[in-house]
């Protein structure tokens, strides 16, 4: 069974830092890897969708990166601003229980950026 | 941003009575989905559609329905509604091949059974 993990739970830092956040699953025959970010009271937003065939995508100042053989992605933040604050979750894509449709998600990471 | 309307946006009913959820969607996209999500466990599955007339369950079905007779419209609906399914829930598409879609997400629909 697949299983996702984000770790850490809670993260604090100060404005201007370059952060990352680690996602973590335990199979790793994965269609693709995608990165939201949730404002509290509010859906997901998409950030990054990596296909299994990816080593990573890019947009503005986020970076993620997929190795599948070490079941790890991470999301990289440059330059963080109060604005980033949210929590930030993976979900990755298995043939889980036989069907495709199926996105496993982790239970995210808190980041605050302090002004 | 994705066209994806759900509604109500909020609502607080008593246990035993029914309840339907609506997400709507404007970009004429073939997957939908509807998931909960509650502290602790992260977003779960409930159902999903893969086109018209065509469902299937997901991860926590038992306790709920869903119907999609229009593309742009797929309803959740709990028929007897309790306590443990007091929850948020959120509505998704995909506009592509199940194993290589990206996700779109409606705001959420807040659910409170008494």
């Amino acid at each position: 069974k697949q299983e996702v993990t984000q770790i850490p739970a809670a993260l604090s830092v100060p404005e201007g830092e370059n952060l990352v956040l680690n996602c973590s699953f335990t199979d790793s025959a994965i269609y693709n890897l995608q990165w939201f970010r949730q404002d509290p009271g509010k859906g997901l937003t998409s950030l990054l969708l990596i296909q299994s065939s990816q080593r990573e995508q890019t947009s503005g100042r986020l970076n993620a990166s997929l190795d599948k053989s070490s079941g790890r992605s991470t999301l990289y933040i440059a330059a963080s601003q109060p604005g980033d604050s949210a929590t930030y979750l993976c979900a990755v894509r298995t043939n889980y229980g036989g069907a495709t449709n199926k996105l496993i998600f982790g239970t995210g990471t808190l980041l605050a950026v302090q002004p | 941003d994705a066209g994806i309307t759900q509604s109500p946006r909020h609502k607080v009913t008593e246990t035993g009575t029914p309840v339907t959820l609506r997400c709507h969607q404007t970009e004429n996209h073939r997957y939908m989905y509807w998931y909960r999500q509650d502290p602790g466990h992260g977003l779960r599955l409930i159902h999903y559609s893969y086109g018209v007339k065509d469902t299937d369950k997901g991860e926590v079905s038992d306790g709920y329905s869903v119907s999609r007779s229009k593309t742009e419209d797929f309803l959740l609906t709990l028929e007897s509604a309790t306590s443990s399914q007091t929850s948020v829930y959120f509505c998704a598409i995909s506009p592509l091949a199940a194993s290589t879609g990206e996700l779109f997400f409606g705001e959420g629909s807040r659910l409170t059974v008494l």
